[in-house]
């Protein structure tokens, strides 16, 4: 079967640094995501990983490890407006089919 | 404008009713999507459309029909609207050049 899993709730404080795990079991891999979204709100792209290793894109970074099956999104220097929910995304390869977790639901505290 | 657009944004119906949610894109891209969205569940696919002449069902097409009437529009159908298809609907397209998709601001249906 298809399985994605993420932690349901984290909490933080503004300013610091926080790390949201997905693991995947998928039928064929092309890719996965991150995604924000704010609630009530469209989902939004963060990153996208299809190699191993540690994609940064300012106070946001992503890292996959395939044989692991593993992949997490690392958010530094917490602000308050990053409060929001956070979901992984397995792209299945062949079809092209995206497979989404049920989302993360980060809350910054002052 | 917004790129991907859904229409309408709030709908409440009755049980029995057919329903139709639209969505219209300006990005050229051929693949389209719809999804529902619940509490705890996540994003789950409906169907999807690779091309104009491309319809496949996705995880949970059962009382749901779509239609894609060109390119840039994909419409879902609820033949006989139930409460349980209560949820949070999204239409998202993407480019086969890049996997990223790319979502509408969502229909929020409520089914009573």
């Amino acid at each position: 079967g298809q399985n994605i899993d993420q932690p349901t709730e984290m909490t933080a404080t503004e300013g610091a640094i926080v790390q949201i795990n997905c693991t995947y079991q998928t039928s064929g891999f092309n890719g996965l995501f991150w995604y924000q979204q704010h609630a009530g709100e469209a989902p939004t792209f963060l990153s996208y990983n299809v190699l191993d290793g540690l994609e940064e894109k300012g106070r946001f970074s992503s890292f996959l490890s395939r044989s692991k099956g593993y992949s997490y999104l690392l958010l530094k220097e917490l602000q308050m407006k990053d409060s929001a929910s956070y979901l992984c995304a397995v792209v299945t390869s062949g079809t092209y089919k995206y497979i989404f977790g049920t989302g993360t639901r980060l809350k910054v505290l002052a | 404008d917004a790129d991907v657009t859904q229409t309408p944004r709030n709908r409440i119906t009755k049980t029995g009713k057919r329903i139709m949610l639209e969505c219209s894109q300006t990005k050229g891209h051929d693949r389209m999507y719809w999804y529902r969205q619940d509490p705890g569940l996540g994003l789950r696919l409906i169907y999807y459309s690779f091309d104009v002449k491309d319809i496949n069902k996705g995880e949970i097409s059962d009382g749901y029909s779509v239609s894609r009437q060109a390119q840039a529009k994909f419409s879902l159908s609820l033949e006989s609207a139930i409460p349980n298809q209560t949820a949070l609907y999204f239409c998202a397209t993407s480019d086969p050049d890049r996997v990223e998709q790319y979502f509408g601001p969502g229909t929020r249906l409520t089914v009573t």
